[in-house]
């Protein structure tokens, strides 16, 4: 069964909106979530890694203020693209590092913004 | 972050054919080494580790060349449900992040 779920799976909004999106790990305390993004026929790049308690750390080119990162409790991370724009429709997906270094992937968010 | 390179194919081959992916990374630290599947729209899923030694998993077979920097992955019997992309990952020594190559499309036709 799924251990990361993520909510909403899909999403549609006009542009100027924001939209929030949750990830949750099911049955396990996740201190360390990754926020990715992934455009058609691209691989998935890492946006921000969230971090329980405390600030979000982004990567090179990810604006903060834009997508805003809260990691509030160890099992909910949640990612919010503010004020979102066409060019923002992309496929958002959390994951949670876990035994044996691999990686529990949320099922995913498709955001189309109009 | 330094690169993980695939090549994007797609590979389309025959049911019960054998087909190899190839992934180089530029990254000497790396560490961890992984194939993952991805499903059109769907998240990525851990298909395998990939081992000094070299391991293999059923059909799957997957190889690190630490020298040359790149790590194999062999199909065999190739099935129509192996239809997917395949993502090569590699990840430093104690870190938690990955770094995911494009993927290598994969199609198997009757």
């Amino acid at each position: 069964g799924a251990v990361v779920s993520q909510h909403p799976s899909r999403v549609i909004c006009k542009s100027g909106t924001s939209v929030k999106i949750e990830c949750r790990s099911l049955d396990f305390q996740a201190t360390t979530m990754f926020w990715y993004r992934q455009f058609p026929k691209q691989s998935l790049m890492l946006m921000a890694t969230s971090n329980e308690g405390s600030k979000a750390t982004y990567e090179q080119g990810v604006e903060k203020d834009k997508f805003l990162i809260n990691h509030a409790s160890l099992t909910l991370s949640t990612l919010t693209v503010t004020s979102a724009h066409p060019e923002d429709s992309s496929f958002y997906i959390c994951s949670a590092p876990a035994a044996q270094e691999t990686q529990y992937f949320g099922p995913g968010t498709r955001l189309l913004v109009l | 972050r330094k690169e993980v390179e695939q090549d994007p194919g797609p590979f389309n081959v025959p049911e019960g054919a054998t087909v190899a992916f190839n992934c180089t990374y530029s990254n000497s630290a790396s560490q961890s080494f992984f194939w993952y599947r991805q499903d059109c729209r769907k998240e990525p899923k851990l298909l395998m580790s990939v081992y000094s030694s070299g391991n293999e998993d059923g059909r799957f077979t997957a190889q690190l060349n630490r020298a040359s920097q790149y790590i194999s992955l062999l199909i065999r019997d190739s099935k129509l449900s192996d239809s997917a992309t395949y993502l090569c990952v590699v990840k430093e020594g104690g870190s938690y992040i990955p770094t995911f190559g494009r993927g290598t499309s994969l199609i198997v036709h009757p």
